[in-house]
């Protein structure tokens, strides 16, 4: 059984579209993460979530919202998408909040802006 | 050898030689960091972390070596197989828990 999983796997739209990617783990972490990953493999973390609750929002725009329904589900919604949002997104989970704590990262979502 | 690719530096290693794979990382206050493994594809896996208060940590087959001094991290990897091809990223998790990913090294295995 997959431990963190993510959908869809690849997501091509149009600027201007809204999408949304949902990640699911089912190692009873208590932290969830996700990350963008660029063209040139730069991994940069954009948000954490404790217990379903946002503990790192690092520097993205708005249009980017988290949403947590359940400890075990981190879903990403991106309005009016632009060119610069194409990139690979990609979940992850903890035991617990601190960094420091092996993350679990799951399959990825390509995401292209046309 | 090594060499600066379009986008990732490449290091090319015989199969069954050691690879040595090298991270500078940035913030002195560091205290904790960690090597993934990311094969095509799929999303990164933990290999092994260090903590600042140690120089040296090794695992199955690997090794990582930290010099504070010159705030470097290396990763060894013994007997180099196929299925070590895939891009490393050194990690270092700062003070505030914020953690910061390197830019990443592919390793291609010679055959």
């Amino acid at each position: 059984d997959t431990a963190v999983s993510q959908t869809p796997k690849y997501l091509v739209t149009q600027m201007g579209n809204d999408k949304s990617i949902k990640c699911e783990q089912n190692l009873g972490h208590d932290t969830m993460y996700w990350y963008k990953q660029d063209s040139k493999k730069f991994l940069k973390i954009m948000f954490s979530y404790n217990n379903k609750e946002l503990i790192i929002n690092e520097t993205v725009p708005n249009r980017f919202s988290p949403k947590s329904p359940d400890k075990a589900h981190l879903n990403l919604h991106i309005n009016s998408l632009e060119l610069g949002d194409s990139a690979v997104y990609f979940c992850a989970s903890s035991q617990s909040g601190r960094a420091h704590n092996e993350q679990f990262f799951g399959p990825g979502t390509r995401l292209t802006v046309l | 050898g090594e060499s600066v690719g379009l986008h990732l530096p490449t290091l090319s290693v015989q199969e069954g030689d050691n690879s040595i794979i090298n991270c500078a990382y940035s913030n002195s206050a560091s205290d904790y960091f960690i090597w993934y493994k990311q094969e095509s594809g799929k999303g990164p896996q933990f290999i092994i972390d260090i903590r600042s208060n140690m120089d040296k940590r090794q695992g199955q087959r690997v090794t990582v070596l930290l010099n504070k001094t010159v705030k470097h991290l290396s990763l060894q990897i013994a007997a180099t197989q196929p299925g070590d091809s895939a891009v490393y990223f050194c990690a270092e998790i700062e003070r505030d828990d914020k953690i910061i990913f390197g830019k990443g090294t592919r390793l291609h295995i010679l055959p």
